[in-house]
């Protein structure tokens, strides 16, 4: 079973729209990390947030913002008055404490492309 | 400020050849582990290490071969290259333990297998 979902899977937005993009999670721990990633075309991964299962406050850093709600299991990212610059492909990812902490589950990545 | 390098950037190999993929950091992490992506698939883990002469296998370990003699160098070994072994590979470190550290990653490199 997929451990991380990233329903979406292309997304296209006008530039200074606003978009958020899903990333649900299934896990038993009670402890774990949830991770944001971004990868621009020229391929490198990008480390953007990390967030612990015991701390459900909403994040906001300039244009983005992060959204986790343990109720429905999801870890949504939001990033506001796009930019073409925000044109990546973005991935969450699940880290358990529970199986040794030495394995990111990621998901299968949302590409956003901001058109100007 | 290197972070994790990785070389080469891309390499086309014929089936059944070996090659080493090389991977170092220069932050003295203890952590480091090696991914591949694959389209439509995420990063997946294919071995990693928590310390000098300490590996274990990840998720698809099949066919790789790992070893670390010393902190800053975590090499991945193709064996005999397959076409499913065709992806792009990263590497990445962390201070400590995945969970509660982020990963910082190579660039990457792309790999062909005809």
């Amino acid at each position: 079973a997929q451990k991380v979902t990233q329903a979406q899977t292309e997304i296209s937005v006008v530039e200074k729209e606003d978009v958020t993009l899903d990333c649900v999670y299934e896990t038993r721990d009670t402890t774990y990390y949830l991770f944001w990633y971004k990868q621009p075309p020229s391929g490198e991964l990008v480390f953007l947030i990390r967030r612990n299962s015991f701390d459900e406050q909403n994040e906001i850093s300039g244009r983005y913002s992060w959204n986790f709600q343990k109720s429905t299991s999801s870890f949504n990212f939001t990033i506001t008055a796009s930019q073409v610059v925000d044109s990546a492909v973005y991935f969450c990812a699940l880290s358990e404490v529970r199986t040794g902490a030495n394995n990111l589950f990621f998901g299968t990545g949302t590409r956003l492309t901001v058109i100007p | 400020n290197a972070g994790v390098t990785q070389t080469p950037k891309f390499q086309v190999l014929k089936t059944g050849q070996s090659m080493t993929l090389q991977c170092a950091q220069d932050m003295n992490h203890e952590y480091m582990s090696w991914y591949r992506q694959d389209p439509g698939m995420g990063l997946r883990l294919i071995h990693y290490s928590v310390g000098a002469g300490i590996t274990d296998q990840g998720e698809v370990p099949n066919g790789y071969n790992v070893s670390r003699s010393t902190t800053e160098d975590f090499p991945l070994r193709l064996l005999s290259a397959a076409p499913s072994q065709t992806s792009v590979y990263f590497c990445a470190s962390s201070a400590m333990g995945v969970s509660n550290q982020p990963q910082h990653f190579g660039d990457g490199t792309r790999l062909s297998i005809l």
